[in-house]
Order: C-alpha cells, then sequence, then structure tokens
C-alpha cells in the first residue's frame, strides 16, 4: 500500500540558507500535518492543512512557511536557517480533518544545520 | 492544552516477557494515537482507539475513557520490538487533529 513520501530524506544546510521540505500525502489524503522532532525531544506539531487551507498552527518559527497544493502535497518552506532548527522533520496525512481520523506518518526528513 | 504523561520513561525487558506502557492525558478526547518509533527513524502508527481495546498481532492497546488513561502491551516481546513508544492525544483535546506527544517510552528487549 503507498505511504507517505518525505523528501528529502536527509538535508545539510548551512546557517542562514533556505531548506525545503516536500510531503506527499497517501492518496486521496485530503489533509497534511507537519510535526518538527527536535534531538532527544518529543515531537512538536507545526501547521496543518485540510484541502488546501491552513486549518492549525502551532509553534511554527516565522521564518518557516507552509502550503498545500492542488495535488495535496505539501511544502515546508524554511528561511535563515539557525542551528536551533537541525531536527527530524515529519509529516503525517490524513483522510479528513480532525481527531477521527487516523494519521499516517512519513518516514521524516533529518536536517542539520551547520 | 492537554498534558500527556507516560510510564515507564525506560523499559529493559528479558525476550518472553509480557510489557506494560502507560499513557495518562488532562483533558478529554476523541481518540489517543499508539505510535512507534525507531532509533533514528520515523514514526509508524500501531493504533488509534476511542474506546475499549484494539489488538494488533503481539500489541494489545486499551483506552478508559473515564479515567484518561491508556495502555500498551506487548505479548511475548522479541529484541525487534525494541524502539520507543509514544502516545500522542488531540493537542486541545475534542476534535481537532493536531497532536501533542507523550515523552516516550524507550523499551529495549534483551534476547
Amino acid at each position: 500500500a503507498a505511504g507517505v513520501i518525505q523528501s528529502p530524506r536527509h538535508l545539510i544546510k548551512e546557517k542562514r540558507e533556505t531548506a525545503t521540505l516536500k510531503c506527499y500525502p497517501i492518496p486521496r489524503h485530503d489533509t497534511v500535518y507537519w510535526y518538527q522532532q527536535g534531538p532527544g525531544q518529543d515531537p512538536q506539531f507545526l501547521i496543518s492543512f485540510y484541502e488546501k487551507m491552513q486549518s492549525d498552527k502551532g509553534s511554527i518559527p516565522d521564518r518557516f512557511s507552509a502550503q498545500q497544493f492542488s495535488d495535496y502535497h505539501s511544502e515546508l518552506n524554511m528561511s535563515s536557517l539557525e542551528l536551533g532548527d537541525s531536527a527530524l522533520y515529519f509529516c503525517a496525512s490524513s483522510l479528513g480533518f480532525g481527531n477521527s481520523y487516523e494519521q499516517y506518518f512519513g518516514p521524516g526528513t533529518r536536517l542539520t544545520v551547520t | 492544552k492537554n498534558e500527556v504523561e507516560q510510564s515507564p520513561q525506560n523499559l529493559t525487558a528479558q525476550e518472553g516477557e509480557f510489557i506494560t506502557i502507560n499513557c495518562s492525558y488532562s483533558v478529554g478526547i476523541s481518540a489517543l494515537h499508539w505510535l512507534q518509533q525507531h532509533p533514528g527513524g520515523g514514526i509508524v502508527s500501531l493504533f488509534m482507539l476511542s474506546s475499549g481495546k484494539k489488538k494488533h498481532g503481539r500489541l494489545i492497546a486499551t483506552i478508559n475513557i473515564q479515567e484518561k488513561h491508556s495502555s500498551l502491551h506487548i505479548t511475548a516481546s522479541h529484541p525487534r520490538d525494541s524502539a520507543v513508544y509514544i502516545c500522542a492525544v488531540p493537542y486541545y483535546g475534542g476534535s481537532q487533529g493536531n497532536l501533542i506527544f507523550g515523552k516516550g517510552t524507550k523499551l529495549s528487549v534483551k534476547p
């Protein structure tokens, strides 16, 4: 069965550079959630999209932006990268918005900022 | 905001042992998630449950909505079960999809 795809899987950037992370949800899934997991930390919710509209926002820095496209894939854009942005970023998709729908998690993108 | 507590934080077991991981939360929810994360790896959803009990292979998850408590059981544990197990609930309770995660239980099963 198709799973959530994230690209790239690993990314190394320098401070002040920009990065773009991509998330391709399971086919027919219309909702995407983005989470950030710092080293040794529990995951933190960043932002979510339902039907190409932002549905909720968590602890996402102003330097980050995200959107969901017409094919439901989502991109997380990160600018002016800082060392503290080094983390595992993973997305999850679901068939609808809300807690009644199971979230399927992608393998994550490991971002290292040097 | 929901608060999630998991116990124990670390758990070492011998192969074949029965394992229980507990999760408590503070705000009423419609469903709770149990997730598995291998070292350096992504997250796999094990269960989403809103009442009673679910079973998948050697894994059993139970939830008591009134007591705001859930447990994950692993029967006949195996070294390949070694991973971090995380429970997650809606951030504000209710029906929002974004989750707040517990600190995780790091399980190590020795052969």
